[in-house]
């Protein structure tokens, strides 16, 4: 399945970096989500984007900080972490607001250090 | 507030055994209803769905899903099992906000089978 993607795959990051997760969805979707998925956890979801607008900010620090430039891009953006952080985050798509399919990328796993 | 709840975190089955994985959930209104499977190292990948109407719903790789309002449930089932199905299998339930739709998924179920 190559509708969704999400670059890198796999992250490590110290405490003090800055670095930023990128999705991509060639589905012509009009809605994109970050979830995070933690070992023994149901899958969070942390923001919602219709049409380039977030409509859902899921109480998530700010430390973590979505850009939407299009519908088709998604981008997290993550400085000073801290090590409970450290999960595999999840992209996915639905063709808009009222469509009730998402479709997921394979995720990056991200270890914070 | 929706909830799921998927009571067998793992489950072990022999290769060509049926399978059952169980999904209860907690909703106010008819429920969108959603199974979705995840390979190690993976995304989700969504196996089937039930919106409305027949409440027997096919999906991808021979599964299949039973939605029953009076259980509040929606199982998974396969009637012989693969090797290649050994994986994580979520359900969730979907809903509308202001926002725009939401799903909230189950804490999931490992499936492991034996050859």
């Amino acid at each position: 399945e190559t509708g969704v993607t999400q670059t890198p795959r796999h992250l490590v990051m110290g405490m003090t970096n800055k670095k930023s997760l990128k999705c991509e969805q060639h589905l012509g979707h009009n809605a994109m989500y970050w979830y995070k998925q933690s070992a023994k956890k149901p899958l969070e979801l942390m923001f919602v984007y219709n049409f380039k607008e977030q409509t859902e900010n899921n109480s998530v620090p700010s430390r973590f900080s979505p850009e939407c430039p299009n519908s088709s891009h998604l981008f997290l953006h993550l400085h000073t972490l801290q090590p409970e952080d450290s999960a595999l985050y999840l992209c996915a798509s639905s063709q808009g607001p009222s469509e009730e399919t998402q479709y997921f990328g394979p995720g990056t796993r991200l270890l914070v250090l | 507030a929706q909830s799921v709840t998927q009571p067998d975190i793992h489950i072990t089955v022999s290769e060509g055994a049926s399978l059952e994985l169980r999904c209860n959930y907690s909703y106010g209104a008819t429920p969108y209803l959603f199974w979705y499977v995840q390979s190690p190292g993976q995304g989700l990948q969504l196996l089937l769905k039930y919106f409305s109407g027949d409440t027997l719903v096919q999906g991808i790789k021979g599964f299949e899903a039973e939605f029953k309002r009076s259980q509040s449930s929606f199982n998974l089932r396969k009637p012989s099992v693969h090797w290649s199905d050994a994986a994580e299998y979520f359900c969730a339930v979907g809903f509308f906000t202001g926002g725009g739709n939401k799903l909230t998924f189950g804490t999931g179920t490992q499936l492991k089978v034996e050859l």
